[in-house]
């Protein structure tokens, strides 16, 4: 029930933009995505709900593909402040979730 | 507000010992769980309290057992520690046990075991 997150790990110069990815092989109700700086806790970004919604949070926006089970968090214009483990959850019975393997994101100036 | 806390930081363990990790949050959140997170293996799900008075298991509860001792605090205790259970451990709360609710985490426990 884990979900698959793509790709592993991404490089990026500062300015650039990056697609991080997350599927789900069940039936999805709602789909979390968190960030994890190196030795931090996570830290919560966005939750994105049934009917395909789109969220932006800043230059962070997500979008929540209910058909095809899957997920995308769109970083645009990164910041070296974006560097950082991204994590997405996924819940597939209404009450409880798996978190991904995570994506490995590194900006350098 | 502090949030949700965790003790102790940091851990070493011999095999064989047991210990207990604490985990407070002050926000009156009804949820809280137990995670513990491997390198390449993402956050997996210890065991979780929906509401004060229960438990239930999560992906991987073998050699772990929790105590919610009232709304706040959530305990997780290790029996018989083994070196397989290295790790960094984090609790987390949420308002609800609802998937829409986020979760708030803390700032976790490095535990080693010898």
């Amino acid at each position: 029930q884990q979900p698959v997150q793509s790709p592993q790990a991404v490089i990026l110069r500062e300015g650039e933009d990056a697609v991080i990815n997350c599927s789900s092989s069940k039936a999805l109700y709602s789909v979390h995505w968190y960030r994890q700086k190196h030795g931090e806790a996570p830290v919560f970004l966005m939750i994105l709900l049934k009917g395909g919604e789109q969220k932006g949070h800043e230059k962070i926006s997500a979008s929540f593909n209910e058909k095809k089970q899957q997920s995308s968090l769109y970083l645009t214009a990164s910041q070296l402040s974006y560097s950082g483990t991204y994590f997405c959850g996924t819940d597939n019975t209404g009450n409880q979730f798996y978190f991904g393997t995570g994506t490995s994101l590194t900006v350098i100036p | 507000n502090a949030g949700v806390t965790q003790t102790p930081k940091f851990q070493v363990l011999k095999t064989g010992q047991s210990m207990t990790l604490q985990c407070a949050q002050d926000m009156n959140h009804n949820s809280m769980y137990w995670y513990r997170q491997d390198p390449g293996m993402g956050l997996r799900l210890i065991y979780y309290s929906a509401s004060e008075g229960t438990t239930d298991k999560g992906e991987v509860p073998n050699g772990y057992n929790v105590s919610r001792l009232n709304k706040r605090e959530f305990s997780l205790r290790l029996e018989s520690a083994a070196p397989s259970q290295t790790s960094v451990y984090f609790c987390a709360s949420s308002l609800t046990g609802k998937s829409y609710n986020e979760q708030f985490f803390g700032p976790g426990t490095r535990l080693t075991v010898l």
